[in-house]
């Protein structure tokens, strides 16, 4: 079965370091998308990418990358991890559908801890 | 600036009973709205999409209106099971964004 994984799961890491989240999905699908999830927040967009080499900034980006170099992963890195952004990331795929987001696909989270 | 309100926090109802969540949202073009499933923690999980032309869709025991007068969608389970509890999320988006932007999340709690 086609499915969208993220690893790791779980993550303590210091101020300061670089962290990657990677995300891996096998559904074929072209758009990819990162958000974090934080309590009285919701889901916010972090960075999104519509195909191989495309990537765009959500509404939350700074601090973040992307990069896309195969229709299956989109790794999300930290580059100086904050206490900001302790969190828990969820990656999610949908199928490409011309002007619209299309039903999306999560995989199951990444809880990262910032100390 | 656009906004997306799920204006209850949490929800308690008894089981068998409807229960009804609300998502209003301002400044979107009309545009369709997905309804997400949530489980402590899990990923959302895709339950219902209805676009701006439609007024009323189901799937089981799930029924969701769209008032784009109004700019708001209400989200139905009937005969509602302690399985219903879960926190359900309404996202939203209009043409040529694709991307969705999601509410806050009502959280669920069917009583047995």
């Amino acid at each position: 079965d086609a499915e969208i994984t993220q690893s790791p799961r779980h993550k303590i890491t210091e101020t300061g370091r670089q962290v990657t989240l990677a995300c891996h999905q096998t559904w074929n699908h072209n758009n990819m998308f990162w958000y974090r999830q934080d309590l009285g927040h919701g889901l916010r967009l972090i960075h999104y990418s519509y195909g191989v080499h495309d990537t765009n900034k959500g509404e939350v980006s700074d601090g973040y990358s992307v990069s896309r170099s195969n229709t299956e992963d989109l790794p999300l890195t930290l580059e100086s991890a904050a206490s900001s952004q302790t969190s828990v990331y969820f990656c999610a795929s949908s199928e490409l559908s011309s002007g619209w987001a299309g039903e999306l696909f999560f995989g199951e989270g990444s809880r990262l801890t910032v100390l | 600036s656009q906004k997306i309100e799920q204006n209850s926090e949490a929800l308690n109802i008894q089981e068998g009973k409807t229960a009804t969540l609300t998502c209003n949202y301002t400044n979107y073009s009309p545009a369709y709205l997905q309804w997400y499933r949530q489980d402590p923690g899990r990923g959302p999980v895709f339950l219902l999409l209805i676009r701006e032309n439609e007024k009323e869709k189901r799937k089981e025991r799930l029924k969701v209106t769209f008032d784009t007068t109004l700019k708001q969608s209400l989200f139905h389970i009937t005969a509602s099971q302690p399985a219903d509890s879960a926190t359900y999320l309404c996202a939203l988006d209009h043409f040529g964004n694709e991307k969705l932007t999601f509410g806050t999340g009502t959280r669920l709690t069917i009583i047995p």
